[in-house]
């Protein structure tokens, strides 16, 4: 099957520092990406829609020079979280559309966990 | 707002019993798949199911879909306490967009 990573897998950093995460399709070419974002116990929150060439999609209520998005190639998409606060402390996943048998299926990265002391 | 509810949002039961699952969204959808995500970890792809589709299986695994009632549903048959984990629906109203997700159902399988 197709395959998602992330990395770091989990991170601590301090406030006021920036901390960037990679998230790779490894088998297969994905022009689009999707970052969300997981607090605990709580369900997935679409954060932005990651685009190769172009500038990332953010929803509404997400501070697009906080969470600064670049889809390098069509493998790679890096999520930075510039100035981080505990606040920002959360579970942050990626995901990546693979057609499939007539369907595209998303495929996740295992996640990336972020503390910010 | 979160495009789809599922309920329950826990579910405790003995090994050997079926779980089931339930989860309802607002929009019309393109497909719909189930997710599973043990404590901490990433998630793992279930079963999609599309829009013209009614019923999947996939394993121990049943999904129905009802477009009308925009609802579906995860049986878990003869459940294992290796199934405990949180499950989630996500819909997409698209084939490649963004996926939509659930709240979530946390399921306990006693031993």
């Amino acid at each position: 099957g197709a395959v998602v990573s992330q990395h770091p897998s989990w991170v601590i950093c301090k406030s006021g520092t920036s901390v960037k995460i990679e998230c790779r399709s490894l088998d297969f070419q994905a022009t689009t990406m999707f970052w969300y974002r997981q607090f605990p116990k709580q369900s997935l929150m679409l954060m932005a829609t990651s685009n190769e060439g172009s500038k990332a999609t953010y929803e509404q209520g997400v501070e697009k020079d906080k969470f600064l998005i670049n889809h390098a190639s069509l493998t790679l998409s890096t999520l930075t979280v510039t100035s981080a606060h505990p606040e920002d402390s959360s579970f942050y996943i990626c995901s990546a559309p693979k057609l499939g048998q007539g369907s595209y299926e998303q495929y996740f990265g295992p996640g990336t966990r972020l503390t910010v002391t | 707002s979160q495009q789809g509810e599922e309920d329950p949002q826990a579910l405790s039961i003995q090994e050997g019993e079926n779980a089931t699952m339930n989860c309802s969204y607002k929009t019309s959808i393109n497909n719909l798949q189930w997710y599973r995500q043990n404590s901490g970890r990433g998630l793992v792809h279930l079963i999609l199911i599309r829009s013209n589709e009614r019923e999947k299986h996939s394993g121990r695994l049943r999904v129905t879909l009802d477009t009308s009632k925009k609802s579906s549903s995860l049986l878990i048959t003869a459940s294992r306490a290796a199934d405990t984990a949180s499950y989630f629906c996500a819909t997409r109203n698209t084939n490649a967009g963004k996926s939509t997700f659930g709240d979530g159902t946390t399921l306990t399988v006693k031993p």
